[in-house]
Formats: structure tokens, sequence, C-alpha cells
């Protein structure tokens, strides 16, 4: 089955600077991979996603690349902004089944 | 239009108790995934139904069971409850066929207590 490693666990930004999280997946039939954010208290969700046959996606202060040889892909936000603090997760997506990372607690330190 | 729906939100049980948990999907909504959510574990694959059937299924035992009813409403079961089995346990909903986008929409989840 798939598995999919996301690192780091935390990460602490100052306003302003960049973040980045990275995942790793094990399943090369996977095709799809989000990411959902997850608020403190709150339901997750989707804030970006990439499918196979492309590999760089940008909305506005976040994008997400993808490298399909290595089987990595990573979640940038630039200019982090205070409500920027959450749980972040990726996932990816054969034909089965969507599995998730651990995720990433992201604070953002004024 | 409404979004995805759990009951209960929060419930306690002893060791031992069965409990079950009702989702029910945006409306149009045929797919319906849940998900166990620990800290440390992210968000764990359970179970996918769609039109009544399910079509994927998780690594979890078998004291976890699922079904859905012709109205795309889901419900999960945990029997002989465990200390463990304490979680969020979130229900997603997404769209099929022509409509489909891959994207999931979550409800808030139910919080099971096991004491």
């Amino acid at each position: 089955g798939e598995n999919v490693e996301q690192h780091p666990s935390t990460l602490s930004v100052q306003e302003g600077d960049s973040a980045v999280i990275k995942c790793t997946y094990s399943d090369s039939a996977s095709n799809y991979f989000p990411w959902y954010k997850q608020e403190l208290g709150k339901r997750p969700q989707l804030i970006i996603d990439i499918r196979s046959n492309v590999g760089e996606k940008k909305d506005q202060r976040i994008a997400v690349t993808l490298n399909k040889t290595a089987k990595h892909f990573s979640l940038h936000i630039t200019e982090t902004q205070p409500e920027d603090s959450a749980v972040y997760f990726c996932a990816a997506k054969n034909d089965y089944k969507l599995s998730f990372g651990a995720g990433t607690t992201v604070t953002v330190r004024a | 239009k409404a979004g995805v729906t759990q009951t209960p939100r929060y419930l306690i049980k002893t060791r031992g108790q069965q409990v079950t948990l009702s989702c029910s999907p945006i409306s149009g909504h045929r797919s319906v995934s849940w998900y166990q959510q620990t800290p440390g574990q992210g968000l764990q694959f359970l179970f996918e139904y769609f039109s009544e059937t399910q079509r994927n299924k998780g690594n979890f035992p078998g004291r976890f069971s699922g079904r859905q009813f012709s109205n795309s409403r889901s419900e999960m079961n945990v029997s002989t409850l465990e200390l463990g089995d304490s979680a969020l346990y979130l229900c997603a909903s997404s769209a099929t066929g022509e409509r489909r986008t891959g994207e999931l929409f979550f409800g808030e989840g139910s919080r099971l207590t096991v004491l």
C-alpha cells in the first residue's frame, strides 16, 4: 500500500519568512497530491493540489512542487502570516485510496 | 449547500462498549470516507463507501465496521472499545463522476473518549 512520510513534524517561522514542508510517497501509481490545512479545533480543508502530469502549481502565497522520479512533493508558503499557523497534511492518492502524512504543525511568530 | 454533518460531536464510552457514529455527506456526494485522527498519527484511513458498497478499507481490526445507506448517509461502528480507540473520527464526502475533483470535504468530527 501507499506510505506517505512528512517532514518536519513541527515548524516555527518568523512572520514574513517562508515555510517549506516536504513529503515522500512510496507508490509510483499515485497520481494526485493534495494538501490540507487544519486550524486548531476545525476540520481539515483543501488548500492546494497537484496532479502527476504537472510539476508545479501556485496559488497566491502557496505553491506545490512534484518530483515524480524521486517520489516527493513539497508545499511552499511565502510571506507567512499569523493566520498560516495550523497543521498541514500532505496526501497521495492511487487508484484505491488517499493516504495522509502525519502532519506538520506550523507556528508563525509575530 | 449544507456541509458534511457528523453526530454525535462528543461522546464518552467505557472499555468493552460499542459506539455508532453517523455522517451525512454534502447533497449529491455519493462517496463517503472515514478517518481516525490521533495526535502524531495524522489521518488514518478507515474505509470508503460508494453507492452502499465498501470500496476500500484501511488497516484497522474487524472491530471497526461501517455501512452506507441509499441516501449516501454513512455510519461507522466500533465494537469492544479499547482505550486506544480514543480519537477524533472524521468523515469526508467527495463528488464522483463528472463532478469529481478529488477534493474531500470533511465534517467537524466525532470525538470519542474511551475510559
